[in-house]
């Protein structure tokens, strides 16, 4: 089926560099997606989304660009921090707001 | 603390018996979703509800699972006659009706093992 996926599963950086985090989804009839933060013990939390007719889209330290043409998500995280430590997630849906499709996800740790 | 609860947040329970879990959304969100995340991986959606009706619950894993929200506030996922595979935790996320934005706040989860 239509499914999210991620190119790296575990990223480091050190702290203060910039971190880029990958996604890669197949349903070509997404229109919303959604960065999740999710940290050990707690549910997702919403970092930041996009729709479909956009391309970017910018927050406090992080941006969300959308390549439509190759179905590819970024998340770009500023001057990372050791909070920014945790699990990401990219998920889409098609039904506005109905039925995310969740990546498995990439773990990213920050490096003193 | 106005956001998503759950309880109980761990359940330890025995192949066979049955758990029930709950689920109370932010007061004034409509939707209520409810996932499985196993370790390792994303939440993986189950069931929907907009207000007391289940829209979607095609991806509920088994007929031994079910969900139900009878006033349109507070939710239960109730899971039969538990097997070791139903071992995960279980989210819950609520988001307001709309096209404006699409993004479900979650709870934090409540985690199930099945011995």
């Amino acid at each position: 089926g239509e499914s999210v996926g991620l190119h790296l599963p575990t990223l480091s950086v050190q702290e203060g560099d910039n971190s880029i985090i990958n996604c890669a989804y197949s349903n070509s009839a997404s229109d919303y997606f959604i960065w999740y933060k999710q940290e050990s013990g707690k549910g997702p939390q919403f970092i930041i989304d996009i729709r479909s007719n956009m391309d970017k889209r910018q927050g406090q330290r992080v941006t969300v660009l959308l390549n439509k043409t190759v179905k590819h998500l970024s998340l770009q995280i500023a001057a990372t921090q050791p909070g920014d430590s945790a699990v990401y997630f990219c998920a889409e849906n098609s039904n506005y707001g109905q039925n995310f499709v969740f990546g498995p996800g990439t773990r990213l740790s920050v490096l003193p | 603390d106005t956001g998503v609860s759950q309880d109980p947040r761990h359940k330890i329970t025995k192949r066979g018996q049955n758990v029930t879990f709950r689920c109370d959304p932010i007061s004034e969100h409509n939707r209520l979703y409810w996932y499985r995340q196993t370790l390792g991986q994303g939440p993986e959606f189950l069931t929907y509800f907009q207000n007391e009706a289940q829209l979607e619950k095609s991806r509920l894993l088994s007929d031994r699972f079910s969900a139900e929200r009878p006033k349109g506030s507070f939710s239960t996922l109730e899971i039969q006659r538990t097997e070791q595979g139903d071992s995960a935790m279980y989210l819950c996320a609520s988001s307001p009706e709309g096209l404006a934005g699409g993004e479900q706040f979650f709870g934090p989860g409540t985690r199930l093992t099945v011995l």
